[in-house]
């Protein structure tokens, strides 16, 4: 079974900081990971996906990493701003016990982030 | 494009009534994602389509809950009967291609059940 874990829960810095946030997944049999953004009382915006094969992904002042091996994922955002205030998530997309065609998706439940002015 | 659209945005039943809750994909995606949110157990994926073919409904809490994809454009998820425990935030995703293709996420449909 696919567990994924977010370090910390919630996390506050001051405008402009640089700071990481943390995914681990205990399988490391992944076809890809994702990065989520959720505002309050809104839906999910994908922010980026990075694929099995892939180290990294940037968009923007967002940077994710992706080592497989070690079960680890971080999401990077460059010079914070206060509209970067939300909670992040991260999902892992794999395969299920019972073979190939049996996807599984599972999510962190996040990381509440407040960037302040 | 208007994005995933969900409906209604807010429902609020008595336990033991049918719930049904909608969803239009965006158009042109082929694959379809029911997901539950709550404080306690984050976000769950309950069920998935592609081509509005359901591929995996290991998600599904119980026989209560069920879901439909009569066409390319439009999906129920139903809860017959409801019960308090069901008060969620009920998301619908779609994406492009395969399952494992970016999701965009519809606004949600926040269920009480009294």
């Amino acid at each position: 079974k696919q567990e994924v874990t977010q370090i910390p829960a919630a996390l506050s810095v001051p405008e402009g900081e640089n700071l990481v946030l943390n995914c681990s997944f205990t399988d490391s049999a992944i076809y890809n990971l994702q990065w989520f953004r959720q505002d309050p009382g809104k839906g999910l915006t994908s922010l980026l996906l990075i694929q099995s094969s892939q180290r990294e992904q940037t968009s923007g002042r967002l940077n994710a990493s992706l080592d497989k091996s070690s079960g680890r994922s971080t999401l990077y955002i460059a010079a914070s701003q206060p509209g970067d205030s939300a909670t992040y998530l991260c999902a892992v997309f794999w395969v299920g016990n019972s073979g190939g065609s049996n996807y599984k998706l599972t999510f962190g439940k996040g990381t509440l982030l407040t960037v302040n002015p | 494009d208007a994005g995933v659209i969900q409906s209604p945005r807010h429902e609020v039943t008595e336990m033991g009534q049918e719930v049904t809750l909608r969803c239009k994909p965006i158009s042109g995606h082929n694959s379809l994602f029911w997901y539950r949110q709550t404080m306690m157990r984050g976000l769950e994926l309950l069920i998935y389509f592609n081509n509005n073919v359901p591929i995996d409904d290991s998600g599904m809490p119980e026989d209560r809950f069920s879901a439909k994809m009569p066409n390319a454009s439009f999906s129920t998820l139903k809860i017959q009967p409801s019960e308090p425990r069901d008060s969620a935030v009920y998301f619908c995703a779609s994406s492009l291609e395969w399952v494992g293709d970016e999701q965009y996420f519809g606004p949600g449909t926040r269920l009480t059940v009294t």
